[in-house]
């Protein structure tokens, strides 16, 4: 249990096009997931924190037009990067934490495979 | 958000215990410690979570000091395929508000044969 996969895994798209990727709780309901970045060799940096039905909280820094997040329903979560740069390549991984009447239990957070984006 | 502070690498061989230490001296009455394990372009992965003295599972065990303000993970007999980063992350638990997580730099384990 306690699986949560993303889509594409990985992606090469040109310079100012717009790149969607999925998160999704396969086997528990999601309250609340999360969006990293992580550049190589560096460890992962929260961009924002999605809730079902509600707008996404951003960290400090992150710019929310330029990463739209949707929280759409209990098991899905998309980032929208839009007009991507080169400086947009990076490695998104999400995670998702389970609501409370859910399992598994526990504190800790089930993170996706990630997804490797390039911007040419 | 207590900040953590680990060695940036560690090496060991295969069948040795390793030991990886995290220094949170700010930690809060209500934090949990959690490491994470993460291997390369992959997401990362739970290992173990405790709030004080000692907590085993069938991967790893998290010995925590009466003061809480540093706490261990032991590998027992690592394989090669223990190489990876782990991560010690403090937090609140999932009964309070927002559950983020922040992580550090985190310890790059690399078993040797």
């Amino acid at each position: 249990g306690a699986v949560v996969s993303q889509h594409p895994s990985r992606v090469i798209c040109k310079s100012g096009t717009s790149v969607k990727i999925e998160c999704r709780s396969l086997d528990f309901q999601a309250t609340t997931m999360f969006w990293y970045r992580q550049f190589p060799k560096q460890s992962l940096m929260l961009m924002a924190t999605s809730n079902e039905g509600s707008k996404a909280t951003y960290e400090q820094g992150v710019e929310k037009d330029k990463f739209l997040i949707n929280h759409a329903s209990l098991t899905l979560s998309t980032l929208t990067v839009t007009s991507a740069h080169p400086e947009d390549s990076s490695f998104y991984i999400c995670s998702a934490r389970p609501g409370t009447s859910g399992v598994p239990t526990g504190n800790e957070q089930f993170f996706g495979p990630g997804t490797r984006l390039t911007v040419l | 958000l207590a900040k953590t502070t680990q060695p940036i690498s560690m090496d060991s061989y295969e069948g040795q215990e390793v030991n990886i230490t995290c220094s949170h001296n700010n930690i809060a009455t209500n934090d949990y410690i959690t490491w994470y394990q993460q291997f390369p372009s992959q997401g990362p992965r739970f290992i173990i979570q405790g709030y004080k003295t000692k907590v085993t599972n069938e991967v790893a065990s998290l010995f925590i000091p009466a003061d809480r303000k540093s706490s261990t993970l032991s590998l027992p007999r690592v394989s090669l395929s223990d190489t990876a980063v782990y991560y010690c992350l403090v937090g609140k638990d999932r009964g309070s508000t927002l559950g983020r997580l922040y992580f550090g730099r985190g310890t790059q384990l690399t078993v040797w044969p």
